[in-house]
């Protein structure tokens, strides 16, 4: 199946600053890639996905990449706030195996004011 | 819309106790997932299912069983609690099988 890690384990920036987070992927066949924000005591909410005919993604402050080469796709979130504080999943997936998700360890991320 | 909903919230269990997890959601989504988030490790998928009457097994499915015999509806079982299936279950349902949103989660321990 599936492999896919993710770096660093946390993450802590000054308010203002820009926050990256890294993932990779073993299977060359996944091609849909989203990313998860999950606040204390919730459930995952989807932020942001990228599939693998695109290689780049923006929504306001937030941004993901995509090398199909290298098999990594990365988080980007500039100006960052002390609401953006929380922990980060990144996922990989092949959309003809129905729903099979598989998703990294997380990144927990810290916004110091 | 109430989104997905799990219940209960909350639950302990003795080792070897049965219990079942319940999961609903009132988008008209076809596809339903069950992971469990254990610290350090993700989500891991358990089940999932691509419509009323299909189920398939994710990546841990071992001592887990589900059915879906309405869209509306995802239940995952326990048939035999064990001290290994502590942990935090979240629902997930998809449109599309692309974008998921997930319930609040129900956090159980087995003692």
């Amino acid at each position: 199946g599936e492999n896919v890690e993710q770096h660093p384990s946390t993450l802590s920036v000054q308010e203002g600053d820009s926050a990256v987070i890294k993932c990779t992927y073993s299977d060359s066949a996944s091609n849909y890639f989203p990313w998860y924000k999950q606040e204390l005591g919730k459930g995952p909410q989807l932020i942001i996905d990228i599939r693998s005919n695109v290689g780049e993604k923006k929504d306001q402050r937030i941004a993901v990449t995509l090398n199909k080469t290298a098999k990594h796709f990365s988080l980007h979130i500039t100006e960052t706030q002390p609401e953006d504080s929380a922990v980060y999943f990144c996922a990989a997936s092949l959309s003809n195996t129905g729903n099979q998700f598989y998703f990294g360890t997380g990144t927990s991320l810290t916004v110091i004011p | 819309n109430a989104g997905v909903t799990q219940t209960p919230k909350f639950q302990v269990l003795k080792t070897g106790q049965s219990m079942t997890l319940q999961c609903a959601q009132d988008m008209n989504h076809e596809y339903m997932s069950w992971y469990r988030q254990d610290p350090g490790m993700g989500l891991r998928l358990i089940h999932y299912s691509v419509g009323a009457g299909i189920t398939d097994q994710g990546e841990v499915p071992n001592g887990y069983n589900v059915s879906r015999s309405t869209t509306e509806d995802f239940p995952l079982r326990l048939l035999s609690a064990a001290p290994s299936q502590t942990s935090v279950y979240f629902c997930a349902s998809s449109l599309t099988g692309y974008e998921q949103y997930f319930g609040p989660g129900t956090r159980l321990t087995v003692t």
